[in-house]
C-alpha cells in the first residue's frame, strides 16, 4: 500500500525555535493534510492543501504542496509549549482510501 | 454542538473474543470512516461508509466488519480477536464523502490479552 514517510521522527526544540517537518510519497495525493494529535484524543486537522506549489497558512503553521505532488512540508514559527504533539501528513488515494504518515513527534522545551 | 462520539471509551478483551465498538458522527454528517492506530504509529485506514454504503476498505482481513445505520452511527467489528488488534480505534465523520474535512473523535482503547 501507500507509504507516506515523514521526517525527522523526532524533535526537541526550544521554546521560540521555528520547526520544520517533511512527508514525502511513493506515488502522487493530490490533496495533502497536516494533522496534530494530542495524548488520548483524535488528530485534529490544521492546514488542507489542494494543488501541487500551494503555499498556506493558519496562524504560525505553514504548510506547502510540493510541486512533484510527492511531498509536503509544515514549518512552525516561534514554538510554544501548546505546540506538543505528534503531527501527521495524510491524504486520499484515487481510491477513497486514506493514508497518514508515520508521524514526527515534537517536544518544546520551555 | 457535539463532536464525534465513540464508546466504549476502553475496552479489556482476550484472544478469540468478539468485540463491537460504536460511533455517532457530527449531526449532518453521512460519512463514517475508521481506522487503527497501534501504538507509536499513524492511523491505518480501515473503512468509509458513505450513505449506509461501504465506500472504501483497507487492506484489514475479513475479521474486521463495519456498518451504518440509518441515522449515520456506525459500528465497527471484530472478529477472533488477536493480540495484535490491541491498538486505539479511530472513527471520523465527514459531511460528503470527501475525506479531507473529516473530524475525528477521541477513539475507544482496545486491548486484547
Amino acid at each position: 500500500g501507500q507509504q507516506l514517510n515523514q521526517s525527522p521522527q523526532s524533535m526537541f526544540i526550544q521554546e521560540g525555535e521555528d520547526v520544520s517537518m517533511n512527508c514525502t510519497s511513493s506515488s502522487i495525493f493530490n490533496t495533502w493534510l497536516w494533522y496534530k494529535q494530542d495524548p488520548g484524543e483524535g488528530p485534529v486537522l490544521l492546514i488542507a492543501l489542494y494543488k501541487a506549489g500551494e503555499l498556506t497558512s493558519n496562524g504560525r503553521l505553514t504548510a506547502q504542496f510540493g510541486i512533484t505532488r510527492k511531498d509536503s512540508f509544515l514549518n512552525i514559527s516561534a514554538s510554544i509549549p501548546s505546540d506538543v504533539g505528534i503531527y501527521f501528513c495524510a491524504g486520499p488515494n484515487t481510491g477513497n482510501q486514506f493514508y497518514f504518515g508515520t508521524g514526527t513527534s515534537l517536544t518544546v522545551i520551555p | 454542538d457535539a463532536g464525534v462520539t465513540q464508546s466504549p471509551t476502553h475496552l479489556i478483551k482476550t484472544r478469540g473474543q468478539h468485540v463491537t465498538l460504536r460511533c455517532s458522527p457530527i449531526s449532518g454528517h453521512k460519512s463514517v470512516s475508521w481506522y487503527q492506530q497501534v501504538l507509536g504509529q499513524g492511523p491505518q485506514f480501515i473503512f468509509q461508509y458513505y450513505e449506509k454504503e461501504e465506500r472504501g476498505r483497507g487492506n484489514f482481513p475479513d475479521r474486521f466488519s463495519a456498518r451504518q445505520f440509518p441515522n449515520y452511527s456506525s459500528e465497527l467489528n471484530v472478529n477472533a480477536l488477536l493480540l495484535g488488534d490491541s491498538a486505539l480505534y479511530l472513527c471520523a465523520s465527514s459531511l460528503g464523502v470527501r475525506t479531507d474535512t473529516q473530524y475525528f473523535g477521541p477513539g475507544t482503547r482496545l486491548t486484547v490479552l
